[in-house]
């Protein structure tokens, strides 16, 4: 399967610890995007990264959150001392063309569910 | 501000039926609009993508419209099923460059 694949599926964490979401994307592509979905929420833009470069990271939090994009390996999504408010449903994505290509279609990994207690 | 509408958080109809979703959005000029299907649990699927020269598009029993001058997209499941039953997101490019943008999606049910 040459999916998006991302893991943990799902990771409980106590309040103030560190989360690491890894995300490898699909062969071919080196556009990575991650969004948070809250419940009863939509999707929301986080971060958008190519190989070894932050594009754009409007969307982040300026405190806590991070995410890199190395030359070999996934892309992670950290969060340091987490908060109740960081549960949600993290998504990856990732592109073979760039943000704003005309028909850039994003293909979505099935998600990382962090809980928060 | 820029905004993204998805007409209804919830739709239900019966088998059978046309279900029509709306996505509407202000303050933007996109270039292209997208439409994805997310079941629980599960990460958005990639359905149909209509540039801003189109003015629809079909695949199946899908079809989409855009309309530029009423900042509008219309999303059409035609002879819909159960297994139709799922969340709607329509997305855009809000600008060239970056990430696209999704509305908050319209949860579809189709009953049997």
């Amino acid at each position: 399967n040459a999916g998006v694949m991302q893991n943990p599926r799902h990771l409980v964490r106590r309040r103030g610890q560190e989360a690491r979401l890894r995300c490898s994307p699909m062969k071919g592509h080196s556009h990575v995007y991650w969004y948070r979905q809250l419940p009863e929420e939509g999707l929301k833009f986080m971060v958008y990264l190519q190989k070894e470069n932050i594009i754009d990271e409007s969307g982040m939090p300026k405190e806590r959150f991070s995410a890199e994009f190395p030359k070999e390996g996934p892309s992670i999504l950290r969060i340091q001392q987490v908060v109740r408010g960081d549960s949600a449903a993290y998504f990856c994505a990732s592109s073979r063309e760039g943000a704003g290509s005309s028909g850039n279609t994003i293909y979505f990994g099935e998600g990382s569910w962090l809980t928060v207690v | 501000s820029q905004k993204i509408e998805q007409n209804s958080e919830a739709l239900n109809i019966q088998e059978g039926k046309t279900a029509t979703l709306t996505c509407n959005y202000t303050n933007y000029s996109p270039a292209y609009l997208q439409w994805y299907r997310q079941d629980p649990g599960r990460g958005p699927v990639f359905l149909l993508l209509i540039r801003e020269n189109e003015k629809e598009k079909r695949k199946e029993r899908l079809k989409v419209t855009f309309d530029t001058t009423l900042k509008q997209s219309l999303f059409h499941i035609t002879a819909s099923q159960p297994a139709d039953s799922a969340t709607y997101l329509c997305a855009l490019d809000v600008q060239a460059g970056t990430a696209l943008i999704f509305g908050k999606g319209t949860t579809l049910s189709v009953s049997s």
